[in-house]
């Protein structure tokens, strides 16, 4: 497609529910990375593949997090038993390159909220 | 380990007007300097980058930006804004690897 796609835009979850994040990144984009944007803070680093590699999970904040992209494109991240500090938009990039220095296009990101 | 600070969470400006968006950063080692902007319901937009070279880097839509090494800063500048420039702007840091450290974001409103 034309940029990164993430579905749901929106998600509410009541504390202790199990939510998917769904992204597609750019056609041909080898890097994926997700970043979690709490309310008033800049995106913080969670986790990053190279194809279906992930190569780097130290961003996230917890077991109950955990990512995917078994066939290298679409990636999905998962957050087990949700608590109201979940709360936050999950935003997700993709890249030809890892390298930051060429930029990466990121996707409009899904907001959660945790009731 | 690196940081970013931006001043100023929020920046009104009239129309037309200059604006000057601030960022220091804190890095033992040399690292890439970035400007994104998040318009409304959009995802991050890179608006311009220092890797090396001239330190006055320009980017799109008439933004500029320029590192100053002594002062850990990378300021970002637009000498006339538009209504259209209202969105938030977030500075980064990169040690060069896939990892960027941003700061915590400018929400710039321009006035009618």
């Amino acid at each position: 497609g034309a940029g990164v796609s993430q579905s749901p835009r929106y998600k509410v979850a009541k504390r202790g529910q199990d939510v998917a994040l769904r992204c597609d990144p750019i056609s041909g984009h080898v890097s994926l990375f997700w970043y979690q944007q709490a309310l008033g803070q800049g995106p913080e680093f969670l986790t990053y593949f190279q194809n279906e590699a992930q190569l780097d999970k130290s961003g996230l904040p917890s077991d109950r997090f955990f990512a995917e992209r078994p066939e290298g494109s679409v990636s999905t991240l998962k957050i087990q038993r949700t608590q109201q500090e979940d709360s936050a938009v999950y935003l997700c990039a993709s890249s030809y390159n890892r390298d930051t220095n060429y930029g990466y296009t990121f996707g409009s990101g899904t907001r959660l909220t945790v009731v | 380990a690196q940081s970013v600070t931006q001043l100023d969470s929020q920046v009104p400006v009239f129309e037309e007007a200059p604006v000057e968006l601030r960022c220091n950063y804190s890095s033992s080692v040399s690292v890439y300097l970035f400007w994104y902007v998040q318009y409304p319901n959009q995802g991050l937009q890179l608006l311009l980058k220092y890797l090396s070279g001239s330190t006055l880097v320009k980017g799109i839509n008439g933004f500029e930006a320029e590192f100053n090494k002594s002062q850990t800063s990378f300021h970002l500048r637009k000498p006339s804004v538009h209504i259209s420039d209202t969105a938030e702007y977030f500075c980064a840091v990169s040690p060069g690897t896939y990892k960027y450290i941003f700061g915590t974001g400018t929400r710039l409103k321009v006035l009618a």
